[in-house]
């Protein structure tokens, strides 16, 4: 059963873009990720928010950022897109114990010609 | 460190065969261990957990002992499918600081593209 939605599926566009992917999650949890998963299925974790506080921030270029209007809701921008910004974005969410399970959605896959 | 290390990929199996998928982390604790599988067009979902060392998961006939004296947690299956083909990772949790307060991220190994064919 799907609890972390993702909007857009697919997003096709030009290098100097903006774009937005939306992430919604309906598990109550208190935390939320964003993910870059590249060709070679490495996933790299880009930001962490807990109750909108900005958690983690792996030296993700500035051009990226995390929006969030409340727990249940991680949007991700990226302002004037790049070309080796093509890569599929994994929203997660997940509860505070340690040994709470992280729920992912099915991702948005971003291509930049 | 507190990584976490894993089989390099693709593997191509032949239905029927056994697989192990080779994890090793890094770390002076005892973190709750985890494999998760992806299958095409879908996201990671859990595969199973063990948050006690020298305990054993499963699921779907995938099982993982978590052996604190080799710091391993290898992926294992008797008998693959053609439908467990997917790509597999193990992860583990990490504490992270934040205003005084604890909070905990998952951190990914590389991942495993296993192939199973006919």
């Amino acid at each position: 059963e799907t609890a972390v939605f993702q909007t857009p599926n697919y997003h096709v566009t030009q290098v100097g873009n903006e774009v937005s992917f939306n992430c919604k999650q309906t598990l109550g949890h208190d935390t939320m990720y964003w993910y870059k998963q590249d060709s070679k299925k490495l996933l790299k974790i880009m930001f962490s928010y807990n109750n909108k506080q900005l958690i983690v921030n792996e030296t993700v270029p500035r051009r990226f950022s995390p929006q969030s209007s409340d727990k249940a809701h991680l949007n991700l921008r990226i302002k004037s897109v790049e070309p080796e910004d093509s890569a599929v974005y994994l929203c997660a969410s997940r509860g505070t114990g340690a040994q709470d399970t992280q729920y992912f959605g099915p991702g948005t896959r971003l291509l930049v010609l | 460190g507190d990584s976490v290390t894993q089989t390099e990929g693709p593997v191509t199996l032949s239905e029927g065969t056994s697989l192990t998928v080779n994890c090793s982390y890094e770390t002076k604790q005892y973190p709750t261990l985890f494999w998760y599988v992806q299958y095409p067009g879908e996201g990671p979902q859990l595969l199973f957990k063990v948050p006690k060392a020298n305990e054993k998961g499963s699921n779907r006939g995938f099982e993982a002992t978590y052996n604190k004296e080799a710091t391993s947690f290898h992926l294992q299956k008797a008998s693959v499918q053609e439908s467990d083909s997917a790509v597999y990772y193990c992860a583990r949790v990490l504490w992270v600081i934040c205003s005084g307060a604890n909070y905990n991220v998952l951190y990914f190994g590389s991942g495993t593209k296993l192939t199973v064919e006919p």
